[in-house]
């Protein structure tokens, strides 16, 4: 089942850059969007939660979500190692409550 | 902050064998789900639980899973009679509200089948 689709990387930026990750989908019907983040030998932790199209940010952190076009991003900004860890996108429709999760990218971020 | 904890972290069991993953959501939270994640594979989608009652499943929780929420606190997974294929780690999850709600996941169990 490909209903989300998301670059597994990995990607090494350093420390300070600006980081961008993606995700696609397939299915018009979701309407929530999650960002999570998941350390080694973790459960994933809850980054970002935008519902529809736009734009959300929190600190370091913005999600933006293109409906049209079927995309989301997550931007990091000024990076730092601790952000090192995998990123999992997530989303749900109106109706239901599944979760269908990316792959997730792996980020490394270097001193 | 409160958190959602799962014991034990890892489980080692023979193939054929029940296993029991138990799971402990954030007390105020009244939606409950299982999602499995196979080594390299995609975070997926098992059941969720609401009001005593299974209220959603995925075609892969099929005869050999179940889920109860035994007493006010607890929330399990049996898998029965264990596959190769089992082996995963499983995460529990729980969640204010069910859909749009987000939800808020435990560090998981590692499944080992031999």
């Amino acid at each position: 089942q490909k209903e989300v689709e998301q670059d597994p990387g990995p990607l090494s930026v350093p420390e300070g850059a600006i980081v961008s990750l993606n995700c696609t989908y397939s299915n018009s019907a979701f309407q929530y969007f999650m960002w999570y983040r998941q350390y080694s030998r973790k459960g994933p932790e809850l980054l970002m939660y935008t519902y529809s199209s736009g734009n959300k940010e929190d600190g370091r952190f913005t999600a933006q979500v293109d409906k049209s076009s079927k995309y989301i991003s997550l931007f990091i900004r000024d990076s730092q190692p601790s952000d090192s860890a995998t990123y999992l996108c997530a989303m749900s429709a109106n109706t239901g409550n599944q979760f269908y999760f990316g792959t997730g990218t792996s980020l490394t971020v270097i001193p | 902050e409160p958190e959602v904890t799962q014991t034990p972290s890892h489980q080692v069991t023979q193939m054929g064998q029940e296993v029991i993953l138990r799971c402990v959501p954030i007390s105020n939270h009244l939606y409950f789900y299982w999602y499995r994640q196979i080594l390299g594979q995609k975070v997926e989608f098992l059941v969720s639980f609401y009001n005593n009652e299974i209220s959603e499943k995925s075609e892969i929780f099929d005869d050999q899973f179940s889920v109860e929420r035994p007493d006010g606190s607890n929330f399990t997974l049996k898998i029965r009679s264990t596959k190769l294929e089992d082996s995963a780690m499983y995460f529990c999850a729980s969640s204010v509200g069910g859909g749009i709600q987000p939800q808020h996941f435990g560090d998981g169990t590692r499944l080992s089948i031999l």
